[in-house]
């Protein structure tokens, strides 16, 4: 039972416009949500987190939205840009599960000149 | 700069061997994962350690073990490797209570 749901496996996406990524969650345990982004042949690295207390996280061009009642957070990117063109995995840390990160299933982004 | 390294990048084996992929980290963080990543399953916990001779078991554990012998290093051993584990391996640490990881570059297994 996947605790954490990517269900776009794939979003193509023109140059300078907007991407939004999206992610759902079952376990209303989770205190802390993240973004990592990752190129092939390379470790994921973390983008932007956001916190269960709060509703929106902004950094640069990326903001992350937490709506809890339906437990659903989305990434959004503004302007994107052909170097965005990654996999885009969510995660999420359990309160009572201190460091441990369940991740989603990935989004790939393609970013189109 | 602290790293994370991992070893090997590639590496073959036939079905029935023993595989141990290396992980070693100068952040010096207490705390290490072991995650493997394949198609439609996203980064799937395998194992993880939350300091010296300390050593849990992930949601797909099963043909795999590790141990903790110093905070350096998080060895990850297939004791008989299987062709369902063909995947990439990666290692992370981190100290951080918000959940944030460092990850290494992987480690790509292709069990024949």
């Amino acid at each position: 039972d996947q605790q954490v749901k990517q269900n776009s496996p794939s979003l193509s996406v023109q140059e300078g416009r907007i991407s939004i990524l999206n992610c759902d969650y079952t376990n209303s345990m989770f205190d802390y949500f993240l973004w990592y982004k990752k190129y092939p042949a390379e470790g994921p690295t973390f983008l932007i987190s956001i916190s269960s207390i709060k509703d929106k996280n902004e950094d640069g061009r990326f903001t992350v939205f937490l709506n809890k009642s339906a437990k659903h957070l989305s990434l959004h990117i503004v302007p994107s840009q052909p170097g965005d063109s990654a996999v885009y995995f969510c995660a999420a840390k359990a309160l009572d599960s201190s460091y441990k990160l369940i991740f989603g299933s990935g989004t790939r982004l393609l970013v189109r000149p | 700069d602290a790293e994370i390294t991992q070893s090997p990048r590639h590496k073959i084996t036939e079905t029935g061997r023993q595989v141990t992929l290396a992980c070693h980290q100068t952040w010096n963080h207490n705390n290490m994962f072991w995650y493997r990543q394949d198609l439609g399953h996203g980064l799937r916990l395998i194992h993880y350690s939350y300091g010296v001779q300390d050593t849990n078991k992930g949601e797909v554990s099963d043909g795999y073990s590790v141990s903790r012998s110093n905070t350096e290093d998080l060895p990850l051993t297939l004791e008989s490797a299987a062709s369902s584990q063909t995947s990439v391996y990666f290692c992370a640490s981190s100290e951080s209570y918000t959940g944030e990881l460092f990850f290494g570059e992987g480690s790509r297994l292709t069990v024949l």
